[in-house]
């Protein structure tokens, strides 16, 4: 079964370092999405992109945050300069348009000191 | 208003219980709705779509009004297996918004 995955699957990063996390989506899906959870909260919408470029983004993906679809397959999220408050789990996903349907990654958990 | 709201539980049932999980929504456009499942430190993953008509699978069942902006997901007989946290989604044009979640602890 195809399925959404995510590296690295754990970060460790100091404060002010930059980070990027890669996702590789299904395949003929369309719509890619970064969300965030930090731990024992919601999970949180960053951005959804659509043809090559952002379709949405929430108030949480400022300046240090970018997205990119670099060679077709990946979809990455960078953070430039990493704040303490970071430290979450930040989730891809995938969907096509039939169904609305996500389908996640397994996550990659992110921690800033 | 929140975008996507819901009972802010805990739910702490008994096996074979049967619980009801709520959610409102504050855009009328939405077109499509979802309930996912997460388990504790794990992605979400969809349990079910929730339909006009209301829907059923198995123990679970769905439930859309489109006048009242609210959404029902009804879990019968419950299990052990069944702990763990809802999730309500909306989507709108393919915007995919999450309600908080409601945690159902399921207890012998």
């Amino acid at each position: 079964e195809p399925e959404v995955t995510q590296t690295p699957s754990h970060q460790v990063t100091q404060m002010g370092q930059e980070v990027i996390l890669r996702c590789v989506p299904i395949s003929n899906h369309l719509y890619f999405y970064w969300y965030r959870q930090i731990l024992g909260q919601k999970v949180e919408f960053l951005v959804s992109f659509y043809n090559n470029e952002i379709s949405e983004k929430s108030e949480i993906f400022d300046d240090q945050f970018s997205v990119e679809r670099p060679d077709g397959s990946n979809f990455t999220l960078k953070i430039r300069s990493t704040k303490l408050e970071d430290s979450a789990m930040y989730f891809c996903a995938s969907g096509s348009l039939n169904t609305g349907e996500l389908f996640f990654g397994e996550g990659s958990r992110l921690t800033v000191l | 208003r929140k975008e996507v709201e819901q009972d802010p539980g805990p739910f702490n049932v008994p096996e074979g219980a049967t619980v009801a999980f709520n959610c409102t929504y504050s855009n009328s456009a939405s077109q499509s709705f979802f309930w996912y499942r997460q388990d504790c430190r794990k992605e979400p993953k969809l349990l079910m779509s929730v339909y006009s008509s209301g829907n059923e699978d198995g123990r679970f069942t769905a439930q859309l009004n489109r006048a009242s902006q609210y959404i029902s997901l009804l879990i019968r007989d419950s299990k052990l297996s069944d702990s763990a946290t809802y999730l309500c989604v909306v989507n709108n044009n393919n915007d995919m918004r999450f309600g908080a979640g409601t945690r159902l602890t399921v207890k012998p």
